[in-house]
């Protein structure tokens, strides 16, 4: 079974319009880290924001804010006021057994290309 | 200078050739990766190496050898590929092998004609 879900495989947005991209994950350990990486065209992959399933808050990084639903097992990330340099594609990672001290790598969904129209 | 830097970008090699990938990284990190990602497909880790020893290996068939010398340094070095293995080759680092985000570098882009 997958892991990581991502089931939009493409997304458009207008300019300074928020945007939620979507994810839902498997998981029967109760601890476990939740990531989002985007990917521009250039090949890089750049860490956006971290989530732990202990977290009692969404995690926020400036524009970026994930939306932690953790009965639903959803991570949704949430882009406010777009940007034509947000268009890329988006990936939603997990690790589980971040608490153990042996936790596995790292499992990425298949992404959302995110396009931003001016 | 950027934190995880792969050369070559892009690599165009023949089914016999022998080539190699080379990832270096400058943030002090005692772990590196080494993912695969093809089109329309998620990420397949391919090897990760702590502090230059191997402590995973996907399943990745022998045609890919990575070598760790050091802990700043990775290469995946290639011999026989089949058209299957073009894809974009990402290299990766992190503070350790359990614990915090990855650090990415830009890829390597191979075609194996």
């Amino acid at each position: 079974a997958q892991k990581i879900t991502q089931t939009q495989p493409g997304m458009f947005v207008q300019e300074k319009e928020a945007v939620t991209l979507d994810c839902t994950y498997d998981t029967s350990d109760p601890s476990y880290g939740l990531f989002w990486y985007k990917q521009p065209s250039s090949g890089e992959m750049i860490f956006l924001i971290y989530q732990g399933s202990y977290d009692q808050q969404n995690a926020t990084e400036g524009r970026y804010s994930l939306n932690f639903q953790k009965a639903r097992k959803s991570a949704n990330l949430v882009i406010s006021a777009s940007q034509l340099g947000d268009s890329a594609m988006y990936f939603c990672a997990m690790r589980e057994g971040v608490s153990s001290g042996s936790a596995r790598q790292l499992t990425f969904g298949s992404g959302t290309q995110l396009t931003v129209l001016p | 200078e950027t934190g995880v830097t792969q050369t070559p970008r892009h690599l165009v090699m023949g089914m016999t050739n022998k080539k190699s990938l080379k990832c270096e990284q400058h943030l002090g990190h005692n772990a590196m990766y080494w993912y695969k990602q093809s089109a329309k497909k998620p990420l397949e880790l391919m090897f990760v190496y702590s502090l230059e020893e191997r402590v995973e290996n996907n399943s990745v068939p022998s045609r890919f050898s990575p070598e760790c010398p050091n802990s700043s340094h990775l290469f995946l070095h290639l011999h026989t590929l089949q058209p299957e293995d073009s894809a974009l080759y990402l290299c990766a680092s992190s503070q350790g092998i359990h614990t915090g985000e990855l650090f990415f570098g830009e890829g390597s882009r191979l075609t194996v004609l």
